[in-house]
Order: C-alpha cells, then structure tokens, then sequence
C-alpha cells in the first residue's frame, strides 16, 4: 500500500521565480492538505483540497495556489517567489470517510536564493 | 487564537531513563488531538489521535493522554531510536487543518 509520495524531494529556485509541487495521496484517501514547515517550526496550515476545490485556507497569500485532480493528486504553486518561502512543503491526505487523522509525505525541500 | 504550546523545546534523556512530553491547548471546540513523530528532512510519522478528556493510547514504549486543556506523551524505558521531533496538533471548530506546537526535539544516549 503506497503511502503519500511528493516530488520533486529537492529544489532551487531564484527570487521572483514560479514553483509547482506535486503530491500523490495515500490509496483510498480523497483530500489533500499542504502545510509549509520552517526550519525549527510546526507545520504551518495552507490550504486543503476535497472534490478538486479549495476548502479551506490558511493565512498565506494568494501566491500560494493550489489544484487538485480528478484521481485526489494535488499540485502546489507558488509564484514571485521570495526568500522566506524558503522551507519544507509537506503534503498530507486523508480520508473524508473515517476520522480526521492526516498522513503526511516525505516533503519537498525548497530553496529560494 | 487557537493556540498550542509544546514543553520542553529539546529534551535529553539516557537510555531507559522514562519522561514526559507535554502539549497544552487553547482550542474552541476540541475536535482532535494527533501526535506526529519526524526525523530530520522528513515528514511528520503519525503516532495516536485522541478525541476526549481522559483517554489514552498506547503504542510499544509511547502513551499518550488527554485532558481538557492538555496532553501527555509518556516514554517509558526509551531507547536510542526514539531520538526525534515528537509534534502535537489539533483540530478545531469547523475545519479539519491541522495546528501545530513547535515541538519537543528528544534525545536519548546510550
């Protein structure tokens, strides 16, 4: 049973620069929640994804957009990259159907110079 | 503001040497607490969710409880490779987002 996978695990990218994340849910899990995670912090809540819309956000900007497709996989974009974007984006699924416990991938590693 | 604050921020134990982590919550309408265990550069591992004041749940040498304003994470006897980042959440009114303490790094030397 394939848990939550995310790629790319690593990636540099330069001031001002667009990024798109991608993450794959765990089998029979049909919501996909993105959290940022600061070097030293919790993850921090930034949007979830149910029936391909937005169904609840964070506080972050709108240069944190998000997409979900019809096979539950989700995609993370951020544009005008700056340098405090600078983290680990953690992806997390669950599963409407049972209780509110999230599974959370490996993470992408980003890095804005 | 629903808030949740995490006590110690780094812990050092000897092997065997049994502790306590701690998670305090300010929440309107408990809907869950859930505590993650992270390596370094990985994700959050999830360990236990606990729903109401008084339950516990146990899992090799970890026990968790709930009271209404926090939770425990007992280790028992640890070991070596229980050294990582314990985390705790909760969720909260209407929505199902997970909010996070900044964690308690553990340690433990053999």
């Amino acid at each position: 049973d394939a848990g939550v996978t995310q790629s790319p695990t690593h990636l540099i990218k330069t001031r001002g620069q667009q990024v798109t994340l991608r993450c794959s849910p765990k089998s029979g899990h049909d919501t996909v929640s993105w959290y940022q995670q600061a070097l030293g912090q919790g993850p921090q809540f930034i949007f979830q994804y149910y029936e391909e819309e937005e169904r609840q956000r964070g506080n972050f900007p709108d240069r944190f957009s998000g997409h979900q497709f019809p096979n539950y996989s989700s995609e993370l974009n951020v544009n005008a990259l700056l340098l405090g974007d600078s983290a680990l984006y953690l992806c997390a699924s669950s599963s409407t159907g049972l209780a509110y416990e999230q599974y959370f991938g490996p993470g992408t590693r980003l890095t804005v110079t | 503001e629903d808030q949740v604050t995490q006590s110690p921020e780094a812990l050092r134990l000897q092997e065997g040497e049994s502790s306590s982590l701690n998670c305090s919550y300010t929440v309107s309408g408990l809907r869950g607490l859930f505590w993650y265990r992270q390596d370094p550069g990985k994700g959050p591992e999830f360990l236990f969710t606990l729903y109401s004041a008084g339950e516990e749940k146990e899992k090799e040498r970890l026990k968790a409880t709930l009271t209404k304003k926090e939770s425990f994470l007992h280790i028992t006897a640890p070991k070596p490779e229980d050294s990582a980042t314990y985390l705790c959440a909760v969720q909260a009114g209407a929505g199902t987002a997970l909010i996070f303490g900044k964690g308690t790094t553990l340690s433990v030397s053999s």
